[in-house]
């Protein structure tokens, strides 16, 4: 089964809402990582954090990890159309094993 | 810097056809990695190799695949002979610095592979 996976599956949200998207995974990681993919392209690093941090922002972006329940949150808020895209999380075990999810397809409405 | 560059961007072939394709990473990175984009199964990772070695060749599928970096700007994934399942997104990334798997991967565009 997989370390990381998404939830929901897809969303749909208004533009200028914020969507939330969550990551649960298994087994105990080094970090955690999200990414996104627009539609026929490759994917796009957004943010890393690590096993011993709780949170981290990047711009619309807020990343939590609670490593006690093993899962992670992704935030956007004020959502905007070029926002739609699918996002991946993907764990690093510690093993060198590097594990992505199916992934979460965002679709912002206008 | 142009960023990973994959070739061929689309490739269709028939079964059993051998099928090359082919990744220049990011100048400078010293690690990099194919992956495999499907539906059903999600983004899973092929192989990695650090400073040109293989480094983790467990999600290679089976031997019909294959893969080599004979130089840190050049490597290829070949699939000989190419089955209907093989059909995907084949991704190729990179990255730099030690513990690879601990760093941002940059992606390129991907090859779309079509086998009838």
């Amino acid at each position: 089964s997989q370390q990381g996976e998404e939830d929901p599956q897809a969303l749909s949200i208004q533009e200028g809402e914020n969507a939330t998207m969550n990551c649960s995974y298994k087994t105990s990681i080094n970090n955690l990582q999200w990414y996104r993919q627009n539609s026929g392209r490759g994917l796009v690093h957004l943010i890393l954090i690590r096993s011993n941090e709780r949170e981290k922002h990047s711009g619309r972006l807020r990343v939590t990890l609670d490593t006690s329940k093993k899962s992670s949150s992704l935030l956007i808020t004020a959502s905007r159309a070029a926002d739609t895209a699918s996002y991946f999380c993907a764990t690093d075990r510690g093993d060198d094993k590097i594990i992505f999810g199916k992934g979460t397809r965002l679709h912002i409405l206008p | 810097d142009a960023g990973v560059i994959q070739s061929p961007r689309h490739e269709v072939t028939e079964m059993g056809q051998e099928v090359t394709l082919r990744c220049k990473p990011i100048s400078g990175h010293n690690s990099l990695f194919w992956y495999r984009q499907t539906m059903m199964r999600g983004l899973e990772l092929l192989i990695y190799f650090n400073n040109n070695v293989p480094i983790d060749d467990s999600g290679m599928p089976e031997d019909r695949f294959s893969a080599k970096m004979p130089n840190a700007s050049f490597s290829t994934l070949k699939i000989q002979p190419s089955e209907p399942r093989d059909s995907a997104v084949y991704f190729c990334a990179s990255t730099t610095g030690n513990r690879a798997l601990r760093n941002e991967q940059f992606f390129g565009p991907g090859t779309r592979l079509t086998v009838l």
